[in-house]
């Protein structure tokens, strides 16, 4: 158990809805990273939080947005969803904001787009 | 950008026999390189990381890798592995320095016969 926590675990949904999928980091950690992976295009870094601020941005769709909150939670939100879009979305903390800091990650939450 | 080239999607082997895991890095600067492994179902969980310093890295579980930067490489290597070995690896590059932004090989699946 690395401590992150991400809910829900799986989230089946229709094309053109709206999700929020939610993380909770370690004790501490102050930075949070959001990953997607997919058969098609592997792991991907998306973006990364550190004390509320957004610190570095990746491959991140328009229609996808996140933030952290004053309690360090973590949120992503996907909108007019796609069947592409159907994933595996990690978040992972560290404490730092860079990655010389050891990433924990959460186990995921798996999205289906029907 | 960087990009990172996992020479092997599956590696077989057998149990107790030593396994490497071929990683290339394409990078105009200077990086940082990680291994991370993924069990069946499970978030991802760092195995070692180069930072600077000692070219030969050592991780958790027998693991260890050695950065060559002439040939832009980050070989992931185990002595004599156990079934408990099996998991998809990934190796990860993020440049040192602005906002750090990890980028992830398609991984390995190393599998571990009796």
């Amino acid at each position: 158990d690395s401590g992150v926590t991400q809910t829900p675990k799986h989230l089946i949904t229709a094309t053109g809805q709206r999700v929020t999928l939610r993380c909770s980091p370690r004790s501490g950690d102050l930075s949070v990273y959001w990953y997607q992976q997919s058969l098609d295009q592997g792991l991907q870094f998306l973006i990364q939080y550190y004390n509320g601020e957004e610190r570095a941005k990746g491959n991140i769709l328009e229609r996808f947005s996140a933030q952290q909150f004053p309690d360090l939670h973590s949120e992503l939100n996907l909108s007019s969803l796609e069947l592409g879009d159907s994933a595996l979305y990690f978040c992972a903390s560290s404490v730092g904001q860079t990655l010389t800091y050891e990433q924990y990650f959460g186990p995921g939450t798996r999205l289906t787009v029907t | 950008a960087q990009s990172v080239t996992q020479l092997d999607s599956q590696v077989p082997v057998f149990e107790e026999a030593p396994v490497e895991l071929r990683c290339n890095y394409s990078s105009s600067v200077s990086v940082y390189l990680f291994w991370y492994v993924q069990y069946p179902n499970q978030g991802l969980q760092l195995l070692l990381k180069y930072l600077s310093g000692s070219t030969l890295v050592k991780g958790i579980n027998g693991f260890e890798a050695e950065f060559n930067k002439s040939q832009t490489s980050f070989h992931l290597r185990k002595p004599s592995v156990h079934i408990s070995d099996t998991a998809e690896y990934f190796c990860a590059v993020s440049d040192m320095g602005g906002a750090q932004k990890l980028v992830f090989g398609q991984g390995t699946r190393l599998t571990i016969n009796p």
